[in-house]
């Protein structure tokens, strides 16, 4: 099975701060890909999917990369609502696999 | 408004089945995949698996192939997600969720509520 990781797996910055989360797969994927944020008790929110196509409704701060094995999600200008933990996951075919999360917090 | 219910918290001794479902609204449910996503607590998202409710095409992640079944009966827009002999390590909040669309558009959109499942003896 293709395995995702992500990377940092936590990360603290400033607010205004471009923030960059990493997700790799261990092969490739085309561009079938989503970035989800789970904040602290609450329910995931999908971002972006198929790699790039930000979703309606989400600021424009976050935007998604890549293709293939390398995927990055950047949110621009790091704001305090941004604090959370952030999933990539597969969905090219099963299992639709979940990197382990990077956890985003204001310095 | 398109949205997913699910059923509410369970406190089960091991050993004992539990089946916890998720109610879709607001959407044709048979054209849509469902996924259940486990998370124990403190920890992240796993994939355990999906099914297509138009015809119950159902995928499950090795991982927890063998452990659980999924179902869904499309005549009452309802995804059951099942055990039939729980364990303790099963302790987790249960998601379910629907895709966006087909193709590249296969992320989940609307996630349920969650189902807290407690396992203990």
């Amino acid at each position: 099975d293709i395995q995702m990781t992500q990377s940092p797996s936590s990360l603290s910055a400033s607010v205004g701060d471009r923030v960059t989360i990493s997700c790799r797969a261990s092969q490739g994927i085309s561009k079938y890909l989503a970035w989800y944020q789970q904040k602290p008790g609450k329910v995931p929110k999908l971002l972006i999917y198929a790699a790039s196509t930000l979703r309606s409704g989400v600021p424009s701060r976050f935007s998604g990369s890549g293709s293939g094995t390398d995927f990055t999600l950047t949110i621009s200008s790091l704001q305090p609502e941004d604090v959370a933990t952030y999933y990539c996951q597969k969905y090219d075919s099963a299992p639709w696999t979940f990197g382990q999360g990077t956890k985003v917090e204001i310095k | 408004e398109v949205q997913l219910v699910q059923s509410g918290a369970e406190v089960k001794k091991p050993g004992e089945s539990l089946k916890i479902s998720c109610k879709g609204s607001g959407y044709s449910f048979t054209d849509y995949w469902i996924a259940w996503v486990r998370q124990i607590p403190g920890k992240g998202l796993e994939w355990m698996g999906i099914i297509y409710p138009s015809d119950s095409d159902t995928r499950y992640s090795p991982s927890f192939q063998g452990q659980v079944t999924i179902s869904a009966d499309k005549s009452i827009s309802t995804a059951y997600l099942q055990w039939s002999s729980l364990k303790a390590s099963d302790t987790a909040t249960y998601y379910c969720a629907k895709s966006l669309g087909g193709g590249e558009r296969r992320a989940f959109d609307i996630w349920g509520q969650g189902t807290m499942v407690t396992v203990s003896s």
